[in-house]
């Protein structure tokens, strides 16, 4: 079946613009979570929906940066006023059981570059 | 919070030889540790992953390790391949967050 899909593969654009990451999770996965990787780094936890409940924020690193989940299935990252330390891959998610102690399956990624 | 520290940052090995790549985490109550590979433009993939339950898996040519105790846990890989050669992250869980390792590049030279 189909994974993770996230679009667009690349994002350019100029310092101050809005951007908005797309992810289509899994079909029937009720827990999306969203990462960022910067060059050569880990992976950073940014926010996580799970069903109808209030998603966990807490890893979202300035109020630049919201998301949404329309549905319980597709989810928008949007960055606001972007700076160029926003550069960096943006991946999705998503997973069959609402506990983080569950495997995860991610996209391949927005690799976003502000210029 | 949890913390995950992993080494070492690269790895090359000859093809055959075998790779060990560890872990360390700071939350006792972490309870699950994927391992996850990741090739040049792609997202990590699940490749394996240990509960706190057991000591030991394999899948093939791939093991995980997990010590409770002195909270760490590994990654073998035998008989590598030039295939394996990848960016692989361990993680660490604890039902609240999954926290990840920075990260080994593993070169397997043929």
């Amino acid at each position: 079946g189909a994974g993770v899909s996230q679009s667009p593969s690349n994002k350019v654009t100029e310092k101050g613009k809005d951007v908005e990451l797309r992810c289509d999770p899994i079909s029937g996965h009720t827990a999306l979570y969203w990462y960022r990787q910067s060059l050569g780094q880990g992976l950073e936890f940014l926010i996580y929906f799970q069903g109808n409940s209030a998603p966990d924020k807490s890893g979202l690193p300035s109020d630049r940066f919201s998301a949404e989940r329309t549905g319980g299935s597709v989810s928008t990252l949007t960055i606001q006023r972007t700076q160029q330390e926003d550069s960096a891959v943006y991946l999705c998610a998503s997973s069959s059981n609402p506990m983080f102690a569950q495997p995860q399956h991610f996209g391949d990624g927005t690799r976003l570059s502000i210029l | 919070g949890e913390n995950v520290e992993q080494h070492p940052s690269t790895l090359s090995v000859q093809e055959g030889d075998s790779a060990v790549i560890k872990c360390t985490y700071s939350d006792s109550a972490s309870n699950y540790f994927p391992w996850y590979k990741q090739e040049l433009g792609k997202g990590p993939q699940l490749i394996i992953d240990i509960r706190s339950n057991v000591g030991e898996k394999k899948d093939q040519r791939i093991a995980v390790t997990l010590n409770k105790t002195a909270k760490h846990f590994s990654l073998h890989i035998t008989e590598t391949q030039p295939e394996d050669s990848a960016v692989y992250f361990c993680a660490a869980s604890t039902n609240d967050k999954l926290i990840f390792g920075t990260g080994t590049r593993l070169q397997v030279f043929p």
